[in-house]
């Protein structure tokens, strides 16, 4: 049982540069959540999906965007990187309810140069 | 923009000593209060969590006490171990109207020995 599986786990991007950051649960959730966390912050929303075929911002959205491909899969994307994105991003998903225990996956720690 | 305030940012306790960490929040809607673990390098884990109907949770050496006239609530670590070094995060979320956690900026505990 992986729960929440994350990839990758490390990426450096150059500035300007593009990639999808990957998640996926297996405990059939149909709450799915993007976080980032910089030191001193906290863990911050980006975006939510509360169930397959729905997505919406949270706190921190800009230069973001998402897709919620199936209930187990929900991807973060970022079309133009900037240094201001270099953080540890985090997917979480939890159950029936949103705003209930939510699992968190490994993180993926991303540099933008 | 709803808050949950932590406090103290980083605590540094003796091995078998008690470790408090406080939390305040504003929204009186707020009908969950969890407490997340997160070691280096991992991903944040449900530690223990409370709702507004009791005072005190108690699950082995850590207790959540819960004032909710004063809309605070804390984490008590008994005989604290450096197994516990870790960073601590609350959080607060309104379960009835399908609200999203919202965490604090969290807490560097280290144990020393």
């Amino acid at each position: 049982n992986a729960g929440v599986t994350q990839t990758p786990k490390f990426q450096v991007l150059k500035t300007g540069q593009s990639m999808t950051l990957q998640c996926a649960q297996d405990m059939n959730h149909n709450s799915m959540y993007w976080y980032r966390q910089d030191p001193g912050m906290g863990l911050r929303l980006i975006y939510y999906s509360a169930s397959e075929g729905t997505t919406d911002k949270g706190e921190v959205p800009n230069g973001y965007n998402v897709s919620r491909l199936n209930k187990r899969e929900f991807s973060l994307r970022l079309e133009s990187a900037a240094p201001s994105q270099t953080s540890v991003y985090f997917c979480a998903s939890s159950g029936l309810s949103k705003g209930t225990e939510a699992f968190f996956g490994q993180g993926t720690r991303l540099t933008v140069v | 923009q709803q808050q949950v305030k932590q406090s103290p940012q980083s605590l540094i306790v003796q091995k078998g000593g008690i470790s408090i960490i406080n939390c305040a929040y504003e929204n009186t809607a707020f009908d969950y209060f969890p407490w997340y673990q997160q070691f280096p390098g991992k991903g944040p884990a449900l530690l223990i969590a409370i709702r507004p109907d009791v005072s005190e949770k108690k699950e082995g050496r850590f207790t959540i006490s819960f004032n909710k006239s004063a809309k605070q609530f804390s984490l008590h670590i008994m005989d604290s171990q450096p197994g516990d070094s870790a960073t601590y995060f609350c959080a607060a979320s309104n379960r009835g109207s399908q609200g999203n956690l919202i965490f604090g900026k969290g807490t560097k505990l280290s144990v020393k020995p």
